[in-house]
């Protein structure tokens, strides 16, 4: 069975640092993709970065950087120059090989400090 | 806006009751998806349909819940004789074909079951 794993419910950063939140996988799919999507206090997910399994290089998307480690099964979402409105959940997702059912964590809610 | 739309965006209604939701996907999106989420808690897969066909059910959709998705465009979403545990957001997300593309997500329909 796929499993999504999320350990820090609550993570506090200082405005314009880095922060790194943590997601560990399970899966017995060769083909996966990995996904992270934030969602604000208004409630709509907004999709962050995709991760797919074959991709030898880590994701990039601005700001927002995964640090895939395949053999550990992680993939740690790291978000530098933090800022106020980056306040949010943080939701880590896979999709198995069927490309369709998207396993999602139980979040992270971050808090940015000024 | 074409992004994906969900009515109504709030729905309260008496136990026993049936409700119906509707989601309008991304036009030029062929799959869809509905979700659950409840407070403090990621998504939780309900169901999902390419075109017109429902291709998975999740267990957690009991005979109560039924999905359509009539001209492969946009889809319903039916709970019969509405329970307490049912209040959740219901969450409805599309997608284009491949593993890699993400799913974009509607606003959500917060349902409150009296």
């Amino acid at each position: 069975a796929q499993k999504i794993t999320q350990t820090q419910p609550g993570m506090f950063v200082q405005e314009k640092e880095a922060v790194t939140l943590d997601c560990t996988y399970d899966t017995s799919d060769q083909s996966y993709g990995l996904f992270w999507y934030k969602q604000p206090s208004s409630g709509e997910m907004i999709f962050l970065i995709y991760q797919g399994s074959y991709d030898e290089q880590n994701a990039t998307e601005g700001r927002y950087s995964l640090n895939f480690q395949k053999a550990r099964k992680s993939a740690n979402l790291v978000i530098s120059a933090s800022q106020l409105g980056d306040s949010a959940m943080y939701f880590c997702a896979m999709r198995g090989t069927g490309g369709f059912k998207t396993i999602f964590g139980a979040g992270t809610r971050l808090f940015v400090k000024a | 806006d074409t992004g994906v739309s969900q009515d109504p965006r709030h729905k309260i209604t008496k136990r026993g009751q049936n409700v119906t939701f509707r989601c309008d996907p991304i036009s030029e999106h062929n799959r869809l998806y509905w979700y659950r989420q409840t407070l403090g808690q990621g998504p939780e897969f309900l169901t999902y349909f390419q075109n017109e066909a429902q291709l998975e059910k999740s267990r957690l959709l009991s005979d109560r819940f039924s999905a359509e998705r009539p001209k492969g465009s946009f889809s319903t979403l039916e709970i019969q004789r509405t329970e307490q545990g049912d209040s959740a957001m219901y969450l409805c997300a599309s997608s284009l074909g491949n593993l890699g593309n993400e799913q974009f997500f509607g606003p959500g329909t917060r349902l409150t079951v009296l």
